[in-house]
C-alpha cells in the first residue's frame, strides 16, 4: 500500500492557460474524490466518482472545471483558462466502500497551484 | 446541506498540556473523520468515529452522533502536535464537509 499519490506537487502557470493534475488512488479503492483547499480554510469538495462513473459534482466546479477517471483508475482534473482566484492546493482522496457504510477516506500530498 | 462548526479557532499550548477540540455538526452525520494537516499541507487520518470512542496513544476521540458533535482529546501534548486540525462528516450524500480548522501550537 503506497498511498495516495498527486502529480505535480507543485504547479506555476500564468492566467488563461490549461493545467491537468493527476491523482493515482490506493490500488484497491474504487471511490475517488477531490477537493480544492485555499489558505486558512478547510478543503471543499469538488467531485466524486465511484469506479468510472463521476456521481457527484460541486456547483464550484464550474465549467471550466473536468475531471475524468477512465477505467476506474487513476483520475485527472483539468482546468481551462485559468484563472488568479483558482491558485489553492488540489487534494484528491480515495476510499473503499465496506459493509456497513463504512467509508474512511485517505487524502494524497496534494498540488499546489499558483496562478500569475 | 449539513454544516461543521469546530472550535476554539485557535489554541496555544504549553508542552504536556492536554486539550479538546470540539465538532459540532448541523445533521445526522454517517461518517466522520478527524485529521492532522501537517505544515506541509498533508492530512494525516486521525480516527474514523461516526460513533462512538476510540483511542489511539495519547489521542483519543469521541462523538455522540445523538447530540450532533464530536471531540478529539490531546494528551501531554508535544511540539509535533502543532498543525491543523479537522473534522469532517459526511451526511446523505457522497460528499465530505470539513469545518474550518483549528490551529494548534504547542511551545516547548
Amino acid at each position: 500500500d503506497t498511498g495516495v499519490s498527486q502529480d505535480p506537487r507543485h504547479k506555476i502557470t500564468k492566467r488563461g492557460q490549461n493545467v491537468t493534475f493527476r491523482c493515482d488512488p490506493i490500488s484497491e479503492h474504487n471511490r475517488l474524490y477531490w477537493y480544492r483547499q485555499t489558505l486558512g480554510q478547510g478543503p471543499e469538495f469538488l467531485t466524486y466518482f465511484q469506479n468510472e462513473a463521476q456521481l457527484e459534482k460541486s456547483r464550484l466546479l464550474s465549467d471550466r472545471f473536468s475531471a475524468e477517471r477512465p477505467k476506474g483508475s487513476f483520475s485527472t482534473l483539468e482546468i481551462q483558462r485559468t484563472e488568479q482566484g483558482d491558485s489553492a492546493m488540489y487534494l484528491c482522496a480515495s476510499s473503499l466502500a465496506r459493509s456497513g457504510g463504512v467509508n474512511e477516506q485517505f487524502f494524497g500530498p496534494g498540488t499546489r497551484l499558483t496562478v500569475l | 446541506g449539513i454544516q461543521v462548526e469546530q472550535s476554539p479557532p485557535d489554541l496555544i499550548l504549553q508542552e504536556g498540556a492536554n486539550s479538546t477540540l470540539r465538532c459540532n455538526f448541523s445533521d445526522s452525520v454517517n461518517n466522520l473523520q478527524w485529521f492532522h494537516q501537517n505544515p506541509w499541507g498533508q492530512l494525516i487520518n486521525l480516527f474514523y468515529i461516526p460513533s462512538g470512542t476510540k483511542q489511539n496513544g495519547r489521542l483519543s476521540a469521541t462523538t455522540v452522533a445523538t447530540e450532533r458533535y464530536s471531540l478529539l482529546y490531546i494528551s501531554s501534548s508535544q511540539t509535533t502536535d502543532s498543525g491543523v486540525y479537522f473534522c469532517a462528516a459526511r451526511s446523505g450524500t457522497y460528499k465530505y464537509i470539513f469545518g474550518t480548522g483549528t490551529r494548534l501550537k504547542v511551545l516547548a
